[in-house]
């Protein structure tokens, strides 16, 4: 069974500092990955997209990386800011084959204190 | 609109009554998919609609919830003789076309639906 696993399950820093998302990941094969934030009460959007060539994308401050061999991934935030408070869920895509359902992990919690 | 439109945006009823989500994709979009986001669950795929067909509806979780798309755009989810177990958010997503996983899924702000 495909499965994304994210850890932690929250996380809380002081607005400036660095953090790092973690997310395994079982689904074979791989099309792509993607790390989406999801504020409350709005629908998530799509921060990276890496597929299982790609070992890192960036965005702004948020950073991608990718070990297609050991099905991992991390999202990593520098000099965070308030309004990164946010859910970061990692959602793994299959090789596509006429249509793709996505597995999405259950997110990490970030809370950005000032 | 620019992007994709759901409502409404929260709905209370009673267990027992049936209830329409409804969702306005992106204009283009060929591809749209209904998912169900519970308290600190992931999101939960429900169906997937390529135009107006449906080619994968394995997530639905009984034969109380269905959905159609009409016209290859809105689309409405309904959920018939709700129960308590069926209060969560329900999203949807539009993109390009669903045969490739490249293609960024676009979310509504979700409807929030409470079972009382």
């Amino acid at each position: 069974k495909n499965q994304v696993e994210q850890s932690p399950q929250s996380l809380i820093i002081l607005e400036g500092k660095n953090c790092t998302l973690q997310c395994n990941y079982t689904v074979s094969p791989f099309s792509n990955l993607r790390w989406y934030k999801q504020d409350t009460g709005r629908g998530p959007v799509s921060l990276t997209i890496m597929t299982f060539s790609e070992n890192t994308k960036s965005n702004g401050r948020y950073t991608a990386t990718l070990d297609a061999d050991t099905k991992q991934s991390s999202l990593h935030i520098t000099a965070s800011q308030l309004s990164d408070s946010a859910s970061y869920i990692c959602v793994v895509s299959p090789t596509s084959g006429g249509s793709y359902i996505p597995t999405f992990g259950r997110g990490t919690s970030l809370i950005v204190h000032p | 609109g620019a992007g994709v439109s759901q409502s409404p945006s929260n709905k209370v009823t009673e267990k027992g009554k049936d209830v329409e989500l409804r969702c306005d994709p992106i204009s283009g979009h060929t591809a749209l998919y209904w998912y169900r986001q519970s308290l600190g669950q992931g999101l939960e795929f429900l169906i997937y609609f390529q135009g107006n067909s449906a080619p994968d509806k394995s997530g639905l979780p009984s034969d109380r919830f269905s959905a159609e798309r009409t016209g290859g755009s809105v689309s409405t989810l309904t959920i018939q003789r709700t129960q308590q177990e069926d209060s969560a958010v329900y999203l949807c997503a539009s993109t390009l076309r669903g045969t490739s996983g490249s293609h960024e899924q676009f979310f509504g702000p979700g409807t929030r639906l409470t079972v009382l």
